[in-house]
Order: C-alpha cells, then structure tokens, then sequence
C-alpha cells in the first residue's frame, strides 16, 4: 500500500529563515498531495496542497514542489514567523482510493521558529 | 471551504462504557467520511471508512466491533468506541471530501479520555 516517509521530525529555525518539510510516496498513481499545519489540540488546517499535473505551486510565503519522477514533494516556508511554529503533516491518497479524499499522512514535523 | 463540525469537542468516560461521536458536514453531502485517531505526538492514523447506506470499511488492526461507525444520511458520521479502555484515550478527527472532490476537510476533533 501506500507510504508516506516525511523528514525532518523536528525543525528549529530562526525567525526569517527559510525551513524545508520533505516527504516522498510510494504509489505512483498518487495525484494529490496536500500539505497541513496542526496546532496543539486543534485539527489539521490545509495550507496548500499540489495536484500531479504541476510542479510547483506557491501562495504567498509558502510554497509546494513536486518531483513525480523521484516520488517526492516538499513544502518550502520563506521569512518564517513565530505563528509558523507547529506540526506539519504531508499526506498522500491511500493506494487504490481513487484519490478520493482518503489520505495516509506522514510522520509529521515540528517546527519551531525563534523569535 | 467547506465546514465539517465534530461533536463533542471533548468526553471523559469510564471504563467499559460507551461513547459517541458525531461527525457533520454542513455545507455539503458526502457520501464518504473518514475517521482518525491521532496519540500524542504522533500523526493521524486512519481507522475506517465510513460510507453513506453500506457497511464501513475498517483500516488493518482496527476492531470493527469496538469501533461502531454508523453514516446515517449524507450529512452525518458517527463513531462509538464501545467498552472503552484507558488504552483508546485519544484524539478521534473525522474528515469528509465533498461529494466527488480530494480535499478533506477536518472536524474539530474529540479528546477522549478514558478513566
């Protein structure tokens, strides 16, 4: 089935610097990868996600890329806050769900930003 | 986006008891809903399927007899951890793509607490 492996586990930048999530997947009939932030106690807020037939996506600070070939994607935070510190999570559709919604997530990261 | 409302946002019950979860969607149908559970420090695993007038399709290692899920309409998800234990103390999320869509939208999710 499908795997979701996310690097780093923890990630501790200074305020303004630039920080890197990345994830790779196994299922190559993946065409959906969308990347959440999750704060202490609350549910998994969509940031920006990217669809098969693009490379790169970007939304103001945030950025997604996407390499099909090697089966991986990353999420790129330019001029990181403080409000940036949480956990981010990259997830992919379950192998055979027809990307239908049905999402295995990778292990998740913390990210810190030092004011 | 679309909105999906969990209820209750938290619940402490005893041992051996039951407890219920509802999942919403409230803009929207949806025909699928997804439930979570989510330890510590750890990320969002899926648990089942839950599919509106068929009987939920349940993850690996998952109980179905412990994990009742019910999709009564096309608005509506519930989960009932029967006899529950200190073991699945946990945070429970249920996500919901609209009807053909990708993207999962998240409820607020359930701390429960087992005692």
């Amino acid at each position: 089935g499908e795997n979701v492996e996310q690097h780093p586990s923890t990630l501790s930048v200074q305020e303004g610097d630039s920080a890197v999530i990345k994830c790779t997947y196994s299922d190559s009939a993946s065409n959906y990868f969308p990347w959440y932030k999750q704060e202490l106690g609350k549910r998994p807020q969509l940031i920006i996600d990217i669809r098969s037939n693009v490379g790169e996506k970007k939304d103001q600070r945030i950025a997604v890329t996407l390499n099909k070939t090697a089966k991986h994607f990353s999420l790129h935070i330019t001029e990181t806050q403080p409000e940036d510190s949480a956990v981010y999570f990259c997830a992919a559709p379950l192998a055979g769900s027809g990307n239908t919604g049905k999402l295995i997530f990778g292990q998740g990261t913390t990210l810190q930003v030092k004011p | 986006g679309a909105v999906v409302s969990q209820h209750p946002s938290w619940v402490i019950c005893k041992s051996g008891t039951s407890v219920k979860i509802e999942c919403r969607s409230l803009d929207f149908q949806a025909t699928t809903m997804f439930w979570y559970r989510q330890f510590p420090k750890q990320s969002l695993m899926l648990m089942a399927t839950s599919n509106e007038g068929s009987k939920a399709t349940y993850e690996q290692g998952v109980e179905k007899d412990k994990f009742l899920i019910n999709h009564a309409s096309l608005t509506l998800s519930t989960l009932t951890v029967t006899s529950a234990h200190p073991e699945d103390s946990s945070f429970y999320i249920c996500s919901a793509p609209p009807r053909g869509g990708t993207e999962a939208f998240f409820g607020q999710g359930t701390r429960l607490t087992v005692v």
